[in-house]
């Protein structure tokens, strides 16, 4: 099992730009996180996706973005890219028939996001 | 909605002495409290985790204590070896919202060989 896997590693981009990073789930969840981690903070919040649909949304602009697949894969995009976005991006992923009661969220190894 | 803080923000212990880490929790719907360690450059691995109907939970060397009255709940490493070296971030949750986590600020703990 290859748990949750995220591409890229590592991405450098201008002030402006979009971003689109991504994320496949662990085998057997259906139920991705999006959080991002500044350097010496802890993990924030952005949305999470169930069954194609943004189920929860935390205090994030509207410049975040997501999507899922049909294969529970999910993209996060960030448009205008401002340098206060440059951030570690994780991605977690649950079974959602566990969620309502709180499970253990496996985490991948992150997009390091640079904004340059 | 919910606020995490966590306490100390720094930890250097000598190995084999015990480490503590608090946290406080603002919302008193969240029932999930999970405990997250991050060693540099990889990812947060959950290292135990307790729901609200129970008080306490020990793994080995490592225990969580939860208050429900008080809204705050601790970690617990006894013996501390110097692997157990990392950041160590407290987390909350509430029912139905989806595993929703909100985390602490984090503890950097340092063992001392």
């Amino acid at each position: 099992d290859a748990g949750v896997t995220q591409s890229p590693t590592h991405l450098i981009k201008t002030r402006g730009q979009q971003v689109t990073l991504r994320c496949s789930p662990k085998s057997g969840h259906d139920t991705v996180s999006w959080y991002q981690q500044a350097l010496g903070q802890g993990p924030q919040f952005i949305f999470q996706y169930y069954e194609e649909e943004e189920r929860q949304r935390g205090n994030f602009p509207d410049r975040f973005s997501g999507h899922q697949f049909p294969n529970y894969s999910s993209e996060l995009n960030v448009n205008a890219l401002l340098l206060g976005d440059s951030a570690l991006y994780l991605c977690a992923s649950s079974p959602r028939t566990r969620v309502v009661v709180g499970t253990e969220a496996f985490f991948g190894q992150g997009t390091r996001l640079t904004v340059v | 909605g919910e606020n995490v803080e966590q306490h100390p923000s720094t930890l250097s212990v000598q190995e084999g002495d015990s480490a503590v880490i608090k946290c406080t929790y603002s919302d008193s719907a969240s029932n999930y409290f999970p405990w997250y360690k991050q060693e540099l450059g990889k990812r947060p691995q959950l290292i135990i985790d307790i729901r609200s109907n129970v008080g306490e939970k020990k793994d080995q060397r490592i225990a969580v204590t939860l208050n429900k009255t008080a809204k705050h709940f601790s970690l617990h490493i006894t013996e501390t070896q110097p692997e157990d070296s990392a950041v160590y971030f407290c987390a909350a949750s509430q029912p139905n919202a989806g595993n929703m986590l909100t985390f602490g600020g984090g503890t950097r703990l340092m063992v001392k060989p």
